[in-house]
């Protein structure tokens, strides 16, 4: 059971270029989150999606969009990468339904921009 | 707004000796409130939970949490810390609407010393 799969797993961008990260969960679960993690700041939420075809933003959402065709996959795009977007970024997806909402998280996408 | 806050940037524990990772919180109305451990190059796990019920919670490899309401804390303990608990903790907290996002501390690194 692979869980929740990030790729790549590094990337290093010159500032202007574009990218997409790619997040795939086999739990079938309806919510998916994309955060970023920098140091001493905990991690942000960017953007995130509560089914197919439906995102939402979170609390640090420029410079970012996002796409979930398909339930598995939520897909986080930089159109055109600053050095401020450098940083590791987080999938994490989850199940609806009841208080006990588990996030689980996949392995990480480290990023430079530079 | 939900908000949780980790006072300490890291904890030093020699192997053997109890650990304590201090989380504190402000919410309105119910807390739901999570511990997350981040090992080296790794994603997020889940640790343990409070939703409702016994102040004392017992989570994953020997860890447990004490909720007190009246001092809006949920500490994260483990009686005998093992070198191999040395990572990065994580308190968070779910927003009040229905879509399981989690508002995280800025993290705790504990290192525990043989």
């Amino acid at each position: 059971n692979a869980g929740v799969t990030q790729t790549p797993k590094f990337r290093v961008l010159k500032t202007g270029q574009s990218m997409t990260l790619l997040c795939a969960q086999d739990m079938n679960h309806e919510y998916m989150y994309w955060y970023r993690q920098d140091p001493g700041m905990g991690l942000r939420l960017i953007h995130y999606s509560v089914g197919e075809g439906t995102t939402a933003k979170g609390e640090v959402p420029d410079g970012y969009n996002v796409s979930r065709l398909k339930k598995q996959n939520f897909l986080l795009g930089l159109e055109s990468a600053a050095p401020s977007q450098t940083s590791v970024y987080f999938c994490a997806s989850g199940s609806a339904g009841g208080p006990v909402f588990i996030q689980y998280f996949g392995a990480g996408t480290r990023l430079s921009v530079l | 707004a939900q908000s949780v806050a980790q006072p300490e940037d890291q904890v030093n524990v020699a192997e053997g000796n109890p650990l304590t990772v201090k989380c504190t919180y402000s919410v309105s109305g119910n807390p739901y409130l999570f511990w997350y451990v981040q090992y080296p190059n790794r994603g997020l796990q889940f640790l343990l939970k409070y939703i409702t019920g016994d102040n004392l919670v017992k989570g994953s490899y020997g860890f447990e949490a004490e909720f007190n309401k009246s001092q809006t804390s949920f500490h994260l303990k483990k009686p005998s810390a093992l070198v191999s608990d040395s990572a990065l903790y994580f308190c968070a907290v779910r927003d009040t609407d229905s879509w399981g996002k989690l508002q995280f501390g800025a993290g705790t690194q504990v290192v525990v010393t043989p």
